[in-house]
């Protein structure tokens, strides 16, 4: 069974421009979180979606942070413009369904530097 | 608010020792979980633990889960040198009316031949 796909691996950018990130999850998976890495720090999740509504974004900055799920599969999380503090590791996770029987599975994450 | 609390946070040790690594809690969870990850990798699922008691051993490494005191243990036995990675514990919770997966700071274990 394939896992959570992420891309790119990788992204530098300068402050102020923008960035997108791509999720693919596992086929099947209903639910979808992407998390915000910092270096030294535990995942904080952004936001969740249930098939393509959002669960819960409480955490997202909305100011500059945007994500979508438009046909409940793929999902992009966008930073306009991003600050240097954006630097962090996104990592993206599924699950089968929504709720706490159910457990994530998390893809490789994109390393993002903002310089 | 639910928060998560592991210590250390920063743990080396020699091989063939033991050590044990804590999480603490602050309000009720039915679900515990504890990740491996490795530099520049992501989260790989070691163990679930679901109730009170709650005990789960793979090789070196074994989890409980005290659900009244809001402890879990993550022990390691006679530590080999592959073992070198940071440990994360991961408590889920309802916050603000949903349902997430809230992480502890990590713990960066580091065993030395």
């Amino acid at each position: 069974e394939a896992g959570v796909a992420q891309s790119p691996r990788y992204k530098i950018i300068e402050k102020r421009q923008s960035v997108a990130f791509w999720c693919n999850p596992i086929s099947g998976h209903a639910t979808l979180y992407w998390y915000q890495q910092i270096l030294g720090q535990g995942p904080k999740l952004l936001i969740q979606f249930q098939n393509n509504g959002v669960v819960d974004d409480s955490q997202l900055p909305k100011d500059r942070f945007s994500a979508e799920r438009l046909k409940g599969v793929d999902s992009t999380l966008k930073i306009q413009p991003a600050k240097l503090e954006d630097s962090a590791v996104y990592l993206c996770a599924s699950s089968l369904d929504l709720g706490i029987s159910y457990e994530q599975y998390f893809g490789p994450g994109t390393r993002l530097t903002v310089t | 608010e639910l928060k998560v609390e592991q210590n250390p946070l920063f743990l080396s040790m020699q091989e063939g020792k033991n050590y044990t690594i804590y999480c603490n809690y602050s309000t009720t969870s039915d679900r515990l979980y504890w990740y491996r990850q490795d530099p520049g990798k992501s989260l790989e699922s070691l163990f679930v633990l679901l109730s009170n008691g709650a005990v789960k051993q793979e090789g070196r490494l074994m989890a409980s889960l005290d659900t009244k005191a809001r402890l879990s243990t993550l022990h390691i036995t006679a530590a080999v040198h592959d073992l070198s990675a940071t440990y994360f514990c991961a408590v889920d919770g309802i916050i603000q009316g949903a349902q997430k997966l809230v992480f502890g700071q990590g713990t960066r274990l580091t065993i030395n031949p």
